[in-house]
């Protein structure tokens, strides 16, 4: 699992309450994703970062923002939670072996807005 | 864009039988292609890759080839099992290291 932790694992909030999704890495990989997962959609990409205080918008970034203060931590933010964001979140990194480059996945944090 | 498109489900199999998921993909430059496996409740683990033209990625009896000609790498395997009922997932790398997903085929398998 190339040292991913995602907390909490389940969430359950109310629509318009702020919340905030932690992915951990053990092993200083500089590049961090967040992406949700829904049906019919596949994985779609929410925001990335490529070092501490670099990040980017992904193809769904609206309502989401990002932290990255210290490489180990890259925090995902919904400011004000809506229905629509119920959805399975992963955390993944990059990581380069033996030249080839792969992509690893946190367990995902299953995230209920009511 | 970039962008990856996958045979929709889900596809239902019985054991030893053969399984064919079609994934082709549009890219500028020479991607790296992958097929990830995410059994429930887990996140997405890599089965098989390959980074240039004409290579063949395998697996636990997976294979998948790049076909830079018909931009395909479609996943394959001779005879499926029951513990192979999971979601599969096309996938490519951009040259500035961007991931993009199909949406998932899900597979049964049944005894």
């Amino acid at each position: 699992d190339a040292g991913i932790t995602q907390s909490p694992r389940h969430k359950v909030t109310e629509t318009g309450t702020p919340v905030t999704l932690r992915c951990h890495q053990t092993e200083n990989h500089r590049y961090m994703y967040w992406y949700r997962q829904d049906p019919g959609h596949g994985l779609r990409l929410i925001h990335y970062s490529y070092g501490v205080k670099d990040t980017d918008k992904g193809e769904v970034s609206d309502g989401y923002s990002v932290s990255r203060s210290k490489t180990e931590d890259f925090l995902l933010t919904l400011e004000s939670a809506t229905s629509s964001q119920t959805s399975v979140y992963f955390c993944a990194i990059s990581v380069a072996l033996d030249r080839n480059t792969e992509a690893f996945f946190g367990q995902g944090t299953r995230l209920t807005v009511v | 864009g970039n962008s990856v498109t996958q045979m929709e489900g889900p596809v239902t199999l019985s054991e030893e039988a053969f399984l064919t998921i079609n994934c082709t993909y549009t890219a500028t430059g020479y991607p790296s292609l992958f097929w990830y496996v995410q059994y429930p409740g887990e996140g997405l683990q890599l089965l098989l890759k390959a980074t240039k033209a004409d290579d063949k990625g395998s697996n636990k009896g997976f294979e998948a080839t790049y076909r830079k000609e018909t931009t395909s790498f479609h996943l394959e395997k001779g005879s499926v099992q029951v513990s192979d009922s999971a979601v599969y997932f096309c996938a490519l790398l951009d040259t500035g290291n961007q991931f993009y997903f199909g949406t998932g085929t899900s597979l049964t398998v049944i005894p």
